[in-house]
C-alpha cells in the first residue's frame, strides 16, 4: 500500500535560512508523482511543486526545489532564503501514476509545522 | 480567475443533526473531490467525481454520508446524522482531469471547519 512519511512534526528557522523538509515515500509502483502543498492557518492546500518518478531532473520552482533519491524514496522540500510568510504546515503527497491512466487519488503525511523566525 | 469556492467556511452543530457542504470548483474542471482531514493530519479522499459520477467513493461512509455533483459542476457532501467523531475539516479540490498532464495538481478551496457539539 502506498504511504507517505513526514518524521518531523515542526520545524524551526531563521528568516534568509534554508530549510529542508523530510518526506518519504512507499510505493510498488513503478509510476507515481510527488507533489508538496502548503496550508497556512487560513486553510487552502496551495500547491508547490511537483515530480514525476521518471524526471531525471530535480523539480525547482522559485525558492522551493525537491531533492528527489528515487533509490531512497525520499523526496525532500528544500526552501531557500526563507521568509516569515512562509510559515504554514507542508504536505507531502503521492499519486499513483502518470499522465493516461493516474487515478489522480492522493495520498497525504501528515505535516511538518514549519515556524520562521525572524 | 476565481478559485476553488467552498461555503459555509465554519459550522458548529449539535450531534445528530444533518449539515451540508457546498463547493463550486474552478471553471472548467472536470475532476471534484472532497477530502477530510483531521486535525493533526494530512487530507484523506472521501469521494472523486469525473464530471457527474462519482468513480473513487471507496472512503465515503455511506451510512451517514452523501454527495451529489448534478450538472457536473458544483457539488454538495452531507452528514445526516452528525456524530461528534465527524469535527474536522472538510476540503473541497478540483483538477482538469487525470490525462491532463503530468502534474495536473489538485487546486483546493479554503475548507470548511464543522463542530460538532
Amino acid at each position: 500500500a502506498q504511504k507517505i512519511t513526514q518524521t518531523q512534526p515542526g520545524m524551526f528557522v531563521q528568516e534568509k535560512e534554508a530549510v529542508t523538509l523530510d518526506c518519504t515515500y512507499d510505493t510498488s509502483d513503478q509510476s507515481y508523482g510527488l507533489f508538496w502543498y502548503k496550508q497556512p492557518s487560513s486553510g487552502e492546500m496551495i500547491f508547490l511543486i511537483y515530480q514525476g518518478s521518471y524526471d531525471e531532473q530535480n523539480a525547482t520552482e522559485g525558492r522551493y526545489s525537491l531533492n528527489f533519491q528515487k533509490a531512497r524514496k525520499s523526496a525532500n522540500l528544500v526552501i531557500s532564503a526563507s521568509q516569515l510568510g512562509d510559515s504554514a504546515m507542508y504536505f507531502c503527497a503521492m499519486r499513483e501514476g502518470l499522465r493516461g491512466g493516474a487515478t489522480n487519488k492522493l495520498i497525504f503525511g501528515t505535516g511538518t509545522l514549519l515556524a520562521v523566525q525572524p | 480567475e476565481a478559485g476553488v469556492v467552498q461555503s459555509p467556511r465554519y459550522k458548529i452543530i449539535e450531534k445528530k443533526q444533518p449539515v451540508a457542504f457546498w463547493c463550486n470548483p474552478i471553471s472548467g474542471h472536470n475532476t471534484l473531490y472532497w477530502y477530510l482531514q483531521n486535525l493533526g493530519q494530512g487530507p484523506e479522499l472521501l469521494i472523486r467525481y469525473e464530471n457527474e459520477e462519482a468513480v473513487d467513493d471507496s472512503q465515503l461512509p455511506k451510512d451517514r454520508f452523501s454527495a451529489e455533483r448534478l450538472k457536473g459542476v458544483d457539488s454538495t457532501l452531507k452528514i445526516q446524522p452528525a456524530e461528534l467523531g465527524d469535527s474536522a475539516v472538510y476540503l473541497c479540490a478540483s483538477s482538469l482531469d487525470p490525462s491532463g498532464g503530468a502534474d495536473n495538481e489538485q487546486f483546493f478551496g479554503p475548507g470548511t471547519r464543522l463542530t460538532v457539539l
